[in-house]
């Protein structure tokens, strides 16, 4: 079955960015049914929808974060990485990514780990 | 933005109680309206999809409802796993957006 594993550094300095990648095994990237997503919890807060990117390269982001935000795509390695810029206290948080199948269930269906970003100097 | 407000944010229950969790949009969303259940330092997993389609794998205990902007998730039998995090999701549109959350905890 598909399952996501995530990587990437739990301390990020403020002003910095945060680089988060996600490794798809037992299914692939370049499906039409998915859209792979990052999702985040911030200490004492609900989720957050952060965006996602489809096969082709569309992404569709939060619009609190579009300024700061890249999610792209590489086939080759069959992963998706989230790139947030100019971080600040207020980005600390647990992050997630996600597989978002389109229609059927039209739901975050598959999740990562979770990987605990704290920002501090 | 669709905005979704989850009600209560917290309950205390005991195991074997029936439990039932609200949420409401902030306009319509037809049935695009899915549950997640997020156990203490655990990712969240998808129990219920488009109202009330159990997802794979959830026991039959799991039962949602509603239409258009108010939704219910109900719980019929609390277990000792169910002690968890609930949220609700609209899939209606972008951005995409969670209820903020109801804390279920042992009374």
């Amino acid at each position: 079955q598909v399952q996501l594993q995530q990587s990437g550094p739990g301390l990020v300095k403020p002003a910095q960015t945060l680089s988060l990648t996600c490794t798809v095994s037992g299914g692939s990237v370049d499906s039409g049914y998915d859209y792979w997503s990052w999702v985040r919890l911030p200490p004492g807060k609900g989720l957050e929808w952060i965006g996602y990117i489809y096969y082709n390269g569309n992404t569709y982001y939060d619009p609190s974060l579009k300024s700061r935000l890249a999610i792209s795509l590489d086939m080759s390695k069959n992963q998706f990485s989230l790139r947030l810029t100019s971080m600040t206290a207020a980005d600390t948080a647990v992050y997630y990514c996600a597989r978002f199948r389109f229609l059927d269930p039209d739901a975050f269906d598959i999740w990562g780990q979770g990987t605990m970003v704290t920002v501090s100097s | 933005d669709i905005q979704m407000t989850q009600s209560p944010s917290s309950l205390s229950a005991s195991v074997g109680d029936r439990v039932t969790i609200t949420c409401r949009a902030s306009q319509a969303i037809a049935s695009h309206l899915n549950w997640y259940r997020q156990k203490p330092g655990r990712a969240p997993t998808l129990l219920m999809y488009s109202t009330s389609t159990l997802a794979r794998g959830v026991p039959p205990r799991f039962s949602g409802s509603g239409s258009g902007t108010d939704f219910t998730l109900t719980i019929n039998s609390l277990q000792p796993e169910d002690f968890a995090t609930y949220y609700c999701q609209q899939s209606h549109r972008t951005p995409l957006t969670f209820g903020g959350g109801t804390k279920v905890d042992v009374k």
